[in-house]
């Protein structure tokens, strides 16, 4: 079955930092872009961030740069998402997505279920 | 940045015609893609491209796009149709990936 799976999501309190990782299976992420998508309790959805098949591009939504640090591992079919200094409105469901190529103009194919990050004090 | 704007609520009666706007600056110049999210669910890509249904998408779904407005159909609406729709598109200005805020259709 050809899935993305994410994972670290929890509890944190403000200014504390979380890992997500993003696994694959059954699917192939080598010439695929990959990103991060977030989605507030009750809102829309939100880019995050960008990682390019080979990982030399890289880019960021404006309310998370310098705060979210993207990567990825083709050998293990992952990506992960660090996020530090954490705020209260970083609280939503993060989802991992997979271009359907390696331009930026393909759309995303396939999605996760997400993980639910609740920052809270 | 580039905004897209979306209804944000729609009604149809079952076996009517769904019509979903999707609004921006020439819009018609950029690859616009359709999402479906289901209650409790991930997002499920429904339309590529403006006009190009992915594998599995039933042929009651089409898209088109033409200057400032992109355009999600739904024809013969079902019960199971209900979701929010997104559209999106990858702004080559910004580097960034835009989403409109969503549209709520409901299907009474």
């Amino acid at each position: 079955q050809m899935q993305l799976v994410e994972s670290g999501g929890g509890l944190v309190k403000p200014g504390g930092s979380l890992r997500l990782s993003c696994a694959a299976s059954g699917l192939d992420l080598t010439y695929h872009y990959m990103i991060w998508i977030r989605q507030a309790p009750g809102k829309g959805l939100e880019w995050v961030s960008y990682i390019s098949h080979n990982s030399k591009s890289i880019y960021y939504a404006d309310s998370v740069k310098g705060r979210f640090s993207v990567s990825r591992d083709n050998n293990k079919k992952s990506m992960d998402l660090q996020l530090n200094s954490l705020r209260v409105e970083d609280t939503a469901r993060y989802y991992c997505a997979r271009g359907g190529g390696l331009d930026h103009y393909f759309a995303l194919d396939v999605w996760g279920q997400g993980t639910m990050v609740t920052v809270s004090s | 940045s580039y905004v897209l704007t979306q209804p944000p609520s729609l009604s149809v009666a079952p076996g009517e015609t769904a019509t979903i706007s999707c609004g921006g600056d020439s819009i018609g110049t950029k690859s616009v893609h359709w999402y479906q999210q289901r209650p409790g669910q991930a997002p499920v890509l429904v339309m590529v491209d403006d006009d190009d249904r992915p594998s599995g998408i039933p042929d009651r779904f089409s898209g088109s796009n033409h200057f400032n407005t992109a355009t999600l159909t739904i024809a013969r609406v079902e019960v199971g149709d209900e979701a929010d729709y997104y559209c999106q598109l990858w702004d080559s200005g910004t580097l960034h990936w835009v989403f409109g805020g969503g549209t709520k259709m409901t299907v009474l």
